[in-house]
């Protein structure tokens, strides 16, 4: 039972558009979420995150948007350059003392095309 | 130096070999893991450590032995493994296994067992 899906395998933008990437999760424990990069060759560097208290976090180009509602988490680049090619995998960390255990969707490929 | 310092950062290994995976890390963290990335899946969690103490096992079998004898060094010991344990390894460290926070990866150790 997979609890955080990311159901875009990749995804190819021009440099200067927006990359809208996408992550579901089903477990409504999950309160804080977090965004990993990853390069080929290199570990995941942490990216951004957002509390389940908020909606929105915002950090230079990298906006993260959370509707608890639908159980759904979002992360926009504007505008997109070809440095952000790279694997973007989304987390998430439950209450209750799991602290950083996360739990991670599948990642997404993303291709920024100059 | 990096922060979390993982060798090899290639192994292959027959299915009789014993080898093992170490990872250190320099940030003064307390706590521990290490993650299992295959292709197109989530990186799974195998093991955490929080001060020294493993606090989780998540169903993973036996061939898998991990060790910590400090709070800065945690290794994978590799006995028997199967074609399908070929994998990323993926060690990271945080602050504390119970505390809210990123993980802080390392480059990984890509296995192949033939």
């Amino acid at each position: 039972d997979q609890q955080v899906k990311q159901n875009s395998p990749s995804l190819s933008v021009q440099e200067g558009r927006i990359s809208i990437l996408n992550c579901d999760y089903t477990n409504s424990m999950f309160d804080y979420f977090l965004w990993y990069k990853k390069y080929p060759a290199e570990g995941p560097t942490f990216l951004i995150s957002i509390s389940s208290i908020k909606d929105k976090n915002e950090d230079g180009r990298f906006t993260v948007f959370l509707n608890k509602s639908a159980k759904h988490l979002s992360l926009h680049i504007v505008p997109s350059q070809p440095g952000d090619s790279a694997v973007y995998f989304c987390a998430a960390e439950g209450v209750g003392g799991s602290g950083s255990r996360l739990t991670f969707g599948e990642g997404t490929q993303l291709t920024v095309n100059p | 130096e990096t922060g979390v310092t993982q060798t090899p950062r290639h192994l292959v290994m027959g299915m009789t070999n014993k080898k093992s995976l170490k990872c250190e890390q320099h940030l003064g963290h307390n706590a521990m893991y290490w993650y299992k990335q295959s292709a197109k899946k989530p990186l799974e969690l195998m093991f955490v450590y929080n001060f020294k103490e493993q606090t989780e096992n998540n169903s993973v079998p036996s061939r898998f032995s991990p060790e910590c004898p400090n709070s800065s060094h945690l290794f994978l010991h590799l006995h028997t493994l199967q074609p399908e344990d070929s994998a990323l390894y993926l060690c990271a460290s945080s602050q504390g296994a119970t505390e809210t926070g990123e993980l802080f990866f390392g480059e990984g150790s890509r296995l192949t067992v033939l």
